[in-house]
């Protein structure tokens, strides 16, 4: 089976940077997602990491350490409209796309 | 709009009852997902439909059945209702079942489901 670890919650003050922890169990990996969702809304794609590494794109990367079944979101220049929940998610076997339980981010001013 | 469409956004229904939940795909998508998503919770995995078959199955009760249709657009069956199938039940879909494809998902806006 998959399981997947993150925080529950972090709050982070506008202009800071913040770093949303991941790690995953599974049998079969191809990689790892992150996702946002407001509150009420659909999830959205943010990134996806197959490889060890860190992706950038814009204000948010994301890393990956497979040897370590680890990975993070980092998120720079925090804006009120980053509040959102944060769920990563990792494609294992048999390409089953599983969700962690989310990591709910409140920017403060 | 994400291009995937979920038709109802809401329902309340009583228990016991039988709902259909309908959605379509993002054009040129060929996979479809369902996710349940209850207060506060994650999303929890309950289908995948590639191109009119089943690929992959989550934890998805015995109540609840789904299908992909020729034109690919897919129903979620929900019967013999209880309160606790109360939650957001969320459509998703992706060009593949497989490669980098297949972790891009798009997701509808979500049917809203409260069983009284």
């Amino acid at each position: 089976g998959q399981s997947l670890e993150q925080p529950s919650e972090v709050t982070a003050v506008e202009g800071a940077i913040v770093q949303i922890n991941c790690t995953y169990q599974t049998s079969g990996f191809y990689g790892l997602s992150w996702y946002q969702q407001h509150d009420g809304g659909a999830p959205t794609f943010l990134s996806y990491n197959a490889l060890d590494g860190l992706e950038e794109t814009g204000r948010f990367s994301s890393f990956l350490s497979r040897s370590d079944s680890y990975g993070y979101l980092l998120l720079q220049e925090l804006q009120m409209k980053d509040s959102a929940s944060y769920f990563c998610a990792v494609t294992g076997g048999g390409n089953k796309l599983t969700f962690g339980t989310g990591t709910q981010l409140k920017v403060e001013l | 709009d994400s291009g995937v469409t979920q038709t109802p956004k809401h329902l309340i229904t009583a228990t016991g009852q039988r709902v259909t939940l309908r959605c379509s795909p993002r054009s040129g998508d060929l996979s479809v997902y369902w996710y349940q998503q209850s207060l506060d919770q994650g999303l929890q995995f309950l289908i995948q439909y590639y191109n009119g078959e089943e690929r992959a199955k989550g934890n998805i009760l015995e109540r609840f059945s789904a299908q992909q249709f020729p034109d690919l657009h897919s129903e979620l069956n929900l019967s013999s209702l209880e309160l606790g199938d109360s939650a957001l039940y969320f459509c998703a879909s992706s060009v593949s079942f497989s490669g980098p494809g297949a972790n891009v998902l798009t997701f509808g806006a979500g049917s809203r489901l409260t069983v009284l």
